[in-house]
């Protein structure tokens, strides 16, 4: 079974502090993306990555940043957690060809008070 | 990119066919029309996708109109665990392989 694992279902935190967000695909996929979903607003793209070191922003990348230092492992970085970004946060993995299936992850609840 | 524009929800009667509907009129020759599904607590999951063909697999089918401006996906028997949000997306080939996810369908099913 593949898999797309998240280092914590539910994580709490305080105002200002550092929070990693781990995710680690078992597919050998080069493409790995952070999601973040709020009520109302759907999946929304934070980052994503194409290769080992690359990385684009998506749509709402400030706040957030990431690191890909091997190829298995997306990591979503809060530099200075905000109440604004008490959120799900939601991985994904997929190949190239336009008819692979991305496969997220389980999601991350983040409260950040 | 071409966007996708489905009904806000549905609601559907236990073991009956259900039929989501998804239009996108702007759809270039080489988008490829993809379902994905949200359950509960849950993150997305790939139900299935399709080129210009009907395609059908052991999830569900999908229909694609011949001029391409929208499909339908099937669900031939649902039941209460397909209540979920159900998202048409076009995929185009970008770098990334991203997928834009829009606001979907929630499907309720009904006991």
């Amino acid at each position: 079974d593949v898999k797309v694992t998240q280092s914590s279902r539910y994580l709490v935190k305080r105002t200002g502090e550092k929070v990693f967000l781990e995710c680690v695909q078992d597919m050998d996929h080069e493409n790995m993306f952070w999601y973040r979903q709020d009520p109302g607003l759907g999946l929304r793209l934070i980052y994503f990555s194409y290769d080992v070191k690359m990385k684009e922003k998506g749509d709402i990348p400030e706040g957030y940043s990431v690191s890909r230092e091997k190829k298995e492992r997306f990591s979503l970085i809060l530099e200075s957690a905000s109440t604004n970004q008490t959120s799900m946060y939601l991985c994904a993995s997929t190949g190239w060809s336009p008819t692979d299936t991305q496969y997220f992850g389980p999601g991350t609840r983040l409260t950040v008070l | 990119d071409a966007k996708t524009t489905q009904p806000n929800s549905m609601e559907s009667n236990e073991e009956e066919p259900v039929h989501l509907p998804c239009n996108h009129s702007t759809i270039s020759g080489t988008d490829y029309i993809h379902w994905y599904r949200q359950l509960p607590s849950q993150g997305p999951e790939y139900v299935i996708h399709g080129l210009t063909s009907n395609v059908n697999n052991r999830m569900a089918s999908l229909a694609i109109a011949e001029d391409r401006k929208s499909s339908t996906l099937i669900l031939h028997r649902a039941t209460l665990r397909d209540a979920a949000v159900y998202y048409c997306i076009l995929s185009p080939n970008n770098a990334g392989n991203m997928l834009t996810f829009g606001g979907g369908t929630r499907l309720m099913v009904k006991p």
